[in-house]
């Protein structure tokens, strides 16, 4: 699976958009980028993925450049409770097959009041 | 209802000691897998199981020995305890889908299992 590089850090004042950036330069046609996070103290969860299209759900939208060699996941209104490490992963995307997640250092965000 | 449940939340243990971890999952899923998060917060793959057969062993100690009596179930016994066993481990199920972004798969992970070893 290609690696990925994000910020260590990043602060977001409470009801900004949170965006946060990754790069995955050495991406593969068929890898998907997914996205992660981990509030202190729990499992880690599951936010989006995404292709090469950009996608939105409940909790986030996540916009891939056309080159696919970056993404941002953005939290439109981000609150107290989004306060987490954010993960993210490119790997294959399939079915068959059993490719676990390989986690980086993530991006470390703090929503301020 | 807890769809990833771990137990128990805490254990602590004194080193050379046998000890295991449990882990159920109600949303049947075939695949399940253990994670292992050391004091510098790196998340790692350990074990990875389909249909209650391994299919991931990444590398780790012959002391730490999955079981998965069914398919809702991975548990991880751990022999002969040392202090750098001292881990949050984190059991996780999977689910694959088609979206419109093709075939995929998501993790669900459980709330972890602090293991501090004395």
């Amino acid at each position: 699976d290609a690696k990925t590089t994000q910020p260590p850090s990043m602060d977001c004042a409470e009801g900004r958009a949170a965006n946060l950036p990754c790069n995955h330069s050495t991406i593969s046609g068929n890898e998907y980028v997914y996205w992660y996070r981990q509030i202190h103290s729990q499992g880690p969860q599951y936010i989006i993925h995404g292709l090469k299209n950009n996608e939105t759900n409940e909790m986030a939208s996540l916009i891939i450049t056309e080159d696919r060699k970056s993404s941002t996941l953005i939290l439109p209104h981000a609150t107290l409770r989004d306060t987490a490490v954010y993960y993210c992963i490119v790997r294959v995307g399939r079915i068959s097959g059993n490719t676990p997640l390989v986690f980086g250092k993530g991006t470390r965000l703090s929503v301020i009041a | 209802d807890t769809a990833v449940s771990q137990t128990p939340k805490y254990l602590v243990t004194q080193m050379g000691n046998d000890k295991s971890i449990k882990c159920e999952q109600n949303l049947g899923h075939d695949t399940m897998y253990w994670y292992k998060q050391d004091s510098k917060k790196f998340l790692k793959i350990m074990f990875s199981y389909n249909n209650k057969e391994l299919i991931i062993n990444e590398t780790v100690p012959n002391r730490f020995s999955p079981k998965s009596p069914d398919k809702a179930h991975l548990n991880l016994h751990i022999n002969s305890l040392e202090l750098g066993d001292s881990a949050v481990y984190f059991c996780a199920s999977r689910s694959t889908w088609t979206s419109g972004s093709g075939n995929t798969d998501t993790q669900y992970f459980g709330p972890g299992t602090r293991l501090t070893v004395l």
